[in-house]
Formats: structure tokens, C-alpha cells, sequence
């Protein structure tokens, strides 16, 4: 199995500019995360689907956060408009059991 | 504050030494679970301890979950340089259906 593809890997945009990260979940897991790491907040739960339904999204910071998960296989997380702080490695973790989640490579995402 | 507080924060150790990684809660958790970060990646689930008083053994680790399900610890014996990394400690607390909380970390450097 491939696990949990991210990409990009890296995304550097400006101050304002639109940026959409992708995920692809482990084939057969029903459960999606997607998490934000800094060094000052650690790992945060931005929004989490079952079954293609997000469950809880308390965790997005603010309207400019928005996700989808169109089908089983593929996610999305936009934010618009992007702000300096928003930059962080973004995470994307998926699961069948509902407990253990195995998480993505990230997306490090730089705004300027 | 944190739901799980885990402590040290930071940690450097000679090769060979031995720790100890704490991960606390005044909440009782379902179940805690560790991963291990690297550098460039995402966290990988380490064990899962789900029973008061569980220990699990993984090499020359050990976890323990306390006896009220509220803490949890990791012991590494001879520590090797390849256990450098990032060491998460992440619970489900009672009634939270599989929404994962996780620990700020304990950032891990042993030295050859």
C-alpha cells in the first residue's frame, strides 16, 4: 500500500493568493484528518470526515479554511485568503479503526 | 493548557542512556497512543495501550499506561542515535468518539 499521499510537499505563496492542498487517503479507510503543526501550537485538528462527511470542524481557525472530501479517495483543504500565519506543515491522517490514524508525509506551506 | 501535557519538553542524551518521557492528564482517556516523528515526516503510531496498568514492551521501549488511565509514560533503554525524533503522546478521552488529542511533544536528541 502507498499510505497517505500529500501533495504538494512544499508551497510557497504570497500574502493574499489562494492555496489548495491535497490528499489522498490509505484505499479502504473511512476516516479522514487533516491536522496543522507549528512549534508553538503543536498539532491541531482542523476538521475530521467519516465517510465522506465532515464530523467536526471546530477546529478550523476561520472562515478562510475550508475542506472537502468530494469521494473516499480524495480530499481537499483551501485556504483563501492565505495569511503569514497560516504558514505550518499540514498534515492529513487516515484510519479504518477509528483510533489509529496514519498520517500523510505533510505539506509545508510557506506564506510570505 | 493542554489536555496532555508531556514532559520534557526537550531532551539530549549520550548514547546508551536511558529515559523516561511522561505524558499527563487530569482527564481519563479511552486509550493513549505514542507515535514518533522525524524530521520531513509524519508522525507513525508507536503502540496503543488501551487497558489501567497495561505495560507493552517494543524493543528496548516501554510503555506503561497509568492504573486510572489518566497518564502515560515511555522508558527507552539504551538510547541509539536512531531514536532521535519527535515523541507524541495522543489519547481519546472518554466520549469522544475517535478524535485523537495529542500531547506537545517531546523533542528527543541523543548523541552519538
Amino acid at each position: 500500500d502507498a499510505g497517505v499521499i500529500q501533495s504538494p510537499r512544499h508551497e510557497v505563496t504570497e500574502m493574499g493568493q489562494e492555496v489548495t492542498l491535497r490528499c489522498k487517503p490509505i484505499s479502504g479507510h473511512n476516516s479522514l484528518f487533516w491536522y496543522r503543526q507549528t512549534m508553538m501550537r503543536g498539532l491541531e485538528l482542523l476538521i475530521y470526515f467519516n465517510n465522506n462527511v465532515p464530523i467536526d470542524d471546530s477546529g478550523m481557525p476561520e472562515d478562510r479554511f475550508s475542506a472537502k472530501m468530494p469521494n473516499a479517495s480524495f480530499s481537499t483543504l483551501k485556504i483563501q485568503p492565505s495569511e503569514p500565519r497560516d504558514s505550518a506543515v499540514y498534515f492529513c491522517a487516515s484510519s479504518s479503526s477509528g483510533v489509529v490514524q496514519y498520517f500523510g508525509p505533510g505539506t509545508r506551506l510557506t506564506v510570505t | 493548557t493542554q489536555l496532555l501535557e508531556q514532559s520534557p519538553q526537550f531532551l539530549s542524551i549520550q548514547e546508551g542512556e536511558n529515559l523516561t518521557v511522561y505524558c499527563n492528564s487530569s482527564s481519563v482517556f479511552s486509550s493513549l497512543q505514542w507515535y514518533r516523528q522525524e524530521p520531513g515526516e509524519g508522525p507513525v503510531l508507536l503502540v496503543t495501550v488501551v487497558t489501567g496498568g497495561e505495560v507493552k514492551k517494543l524493543k528496548r521501549l516501554t510503555f506503561q499506561f497509568g492504573d486510572a488511565r489518566k497518564d502515560s509514560s515511555l522508558h527507552i533503554t539504551a538510547a541509539q542515535p536512531g531514536d532521535t525524533g519527535l515523541y507524541l503522546c495522543a489519547g481519546v478521552p472518554n466520549n469522544a468518539g475517535n478524535m485523537l488529542t495529542f500531547g506537545g511533544g517531546t523533542r528527543l536528541m541523543v548523541k552519538p
